[in-house]
C-alpha cells in the first residue's frame, strides 16, 4: 500500500545545530507539503514543491529550507535551530491534478523539541 | 491574502448533530476541505467541496457557499470517536485554519 512517512518521529536539538526530517511518500505524487503545527495557530504551510527541482516557500518559511530532488523525497533542513521551532511538523502530499486530487495524506509526523 | 477562521472549541452530546461553521477570504479558490485530526495523530480527509451546496458522507455532511464565504461540517449522530480536531483548508496552496476542537460527551 502506498504511504507517506516521517523519520525522525522525535527529536530532540540544541539550539544552533542543522537538523533535517526526512520525508518520503509512495504515492507518486508531485506535489509535497511541509508544515508545522503550534497550539493555538493550526497547521502553517512552510516549504512546498509541485514537482522535481520545484520548491516554493510558504508563510513561515524562515529559518528552513527544502530541496526536491526525485519524486518520493523533500527532506526539511532548519539550518541552525532555535527554540521557536520546537513544533510538531508534519509533511503531506498530493496529486495536484485540479479539484478533489488536491486532497492531501499527511505524515504522522515529527516532534522536534530545541533546547 | 487568505484569512480562514473556526470556532476555537465546541462540546455536544453523543447521539446529537454538531455544526461546525468555518469562514474565509481567499484571493483564490480552488475547493474547500475539511480535515479530521485526533490528538496526537495526523490529519486526515473528511471532504471537499467547490460547488455551492451540500455534499453528504454517511454522518458528516459539508456546505459552502462561495458568495459568502462560508462553509460548515454538520456531524449527526455523534459518536464520543468523533471527539477531535476539524480543520478547514482553501486555496489551491492549502491553507488551513486554526481547527476547532470538539468534545463530545456522554
Amino acid at each position: 500500500d502506498a504511504e507517506i512517512t516521517q523519520s525522525p518521529r522525535h527529536k530532540i536539538t540544541e539550539t544552533g545545530r542543522q537538523v533535517t526530517l526526512a520525508c518520503h511518500q509512495t504515492w507518486n505524487h508531485n506535489n509535497m507539503f511541509w508544515y508545522r503545527q503550534d497550539l493555538g495557530h493550526g497547521l502553517r504551510l512552510i516549504h512546498y514543491s509541485y514537482g522535481v527541482q520545484d520548491t516554493n516557500k510558504g508563510e513561515v518559511s524562515d529559518g528552513y529550507s527544502v530541496s526536491r530532488s526525485n519524486t518520493e523525497d523533500l527532506p526539511l533542513t532548519l539550518e541552525s535551530a532555535a527554540s521557536s521551532q520546537t513544533s510538531v511538523y508534519f509533511c503531506a502530499s498530493s496529486a495536484y491534478l485540479g479539484g478533489a486530487t488536491d486532497t492531501q495524506y499527511f505524515g504522522p509526523g515529527t516532534r522536534l523539541t530545541v533546547l | 491574502g487568505q484569512n480562514i477562521d473556526q470556532p476555537t472549541e465546541m462540546t455536544a452530546t453523543e447521539g446529537a448533530i454538531v455544526q461546525i461553521n468555518c469562514t474565509y477570504q481567499t484571493s483564490g479558490f480552488n475547493g474547500l476541505f475539511w480535515y479530521q485530526q485526533h490528538a496526537g495523530e495526523a490529519p486526515t480527509f473528511l471532504s471537499y467541496n467547490v460547488l455551492d451546496g451540500l455534499e453528504e458522507k454517511g454522518r458528516f455532511s459539508s456546505f459552502l457557499s462561495r458568495s459568502k464565504g462560508y462553509s460548515y461540517l454538520l456531524l449527526k449522530e455523534l459518536q464520543m470517536k468523533d471527539s477531535a480536531s476539524y480543520l478547514c483548508a482553501v486555496g489551491s496552496d492549502m491553507r488551513f485554519g486554526a481547527g476547532t476542537r470538539l468534545t463530545v460527551k456522554p
